[in-house]
């Protein structure tokens, strides 16, 4: 079956490391998303990518790094720049001219620094 | 840009009684309405969309919702809930030719009380 695989699940990280968050899709879908969830705040967007080698930051970019090397890859580095990573992070997918199909998401990785 | 607005953000109901989960948008222009659901520790998955047509959408787990367009809103209903249906419901709008750019609502948790 197709979806998003977000990896790992929950992940510790002690204060001035970083720490990348796995998400793979194989949807075949262009555009894959980061957001951050915290209690009570919603979803925050922090990277997007509409296409391959190209993203672009979100509204809570900084302290966070992303890649796009290949379609069915956005991994997400959480920097020691980020002064308060403990945070559920979600993973998403859609294909940017169908705005009708809506997002597919991963199941999260809960980072908590220690 | 579009604004989601979630009035509630937590609603307590009990087994078996009716609940509603109001949502309201900022644009009259044309969207897409999308409700996911999110369970603990868990990614969203879609509960049902609006796209066009009847006001009235039928979604998974026995949830419905109507789209009022003069009133900019997408309340989210079910008849009886059950527990299981304790949860984060978020509301979503998109809009066409917009490469597909999501706007969230900050969530409603539903607690159903037994």
């Amino acid at each position: 079956d197709g979806g998003i695989t977000q990896s790992p699940k929950y992940l510790f990280r002690k204060e001035g490391q970083n720490v990348t968050l796995s998400c793979e899709q194989n949807l075949n879908h262009d555009a894959m998303y980061w957001y951050r969830q915290d209690p009570g705040q919603g979803l925050r967007l922090i990277y997007y990518s509409q296409i391959v080698n190209d993203f672009q930051k979100g509204d809570i970019a900084e302290g966070y790094s992303v890649s796009r090397e290949k379609k069915e890859s956005f991994p997400l580095t959480v920097t020691s720049a980020q002064k308060n990573p403990t945070a559920f992070y979600l993973c998403a997918s859609s294909m940017p001219d169908r705005a009708w199909y809506g997002y597919t998401f991963g199941s999260g990785t809960r980072l908590t620094v220690v | 840009a579009q604004s989601v607005t979630q009035l509630d953000s937590q609603v307590p109901v009990f087994e078996e009684a009716p609940v509603e989960l109001r949502c309201n948008y900022s644009s009259s222009v044309s969207v897409y309405l999308f409700w996911y659901v999110q369970y603990p520790n868990q990614g969203l998955q879609l509960l049902l969309k609006y796209l066009s047509g009847s006001t009235l959408v039928k979604g998974i787990n026995g949830f419905e919702a109507e789209f009022n367009k003069s009133q900019t809103s997408f309340h989210l209903r079910k008849p009886s809930v059950h527990i299981s249906d304790t949860a984060e419901y978020f509301c979503a709008v998109s809009q066409p030719n917009t490469g597909n750019q999501f706007y969230f609502g900050t969530g409603t948790s539903l607690t159903v009380i037994p």
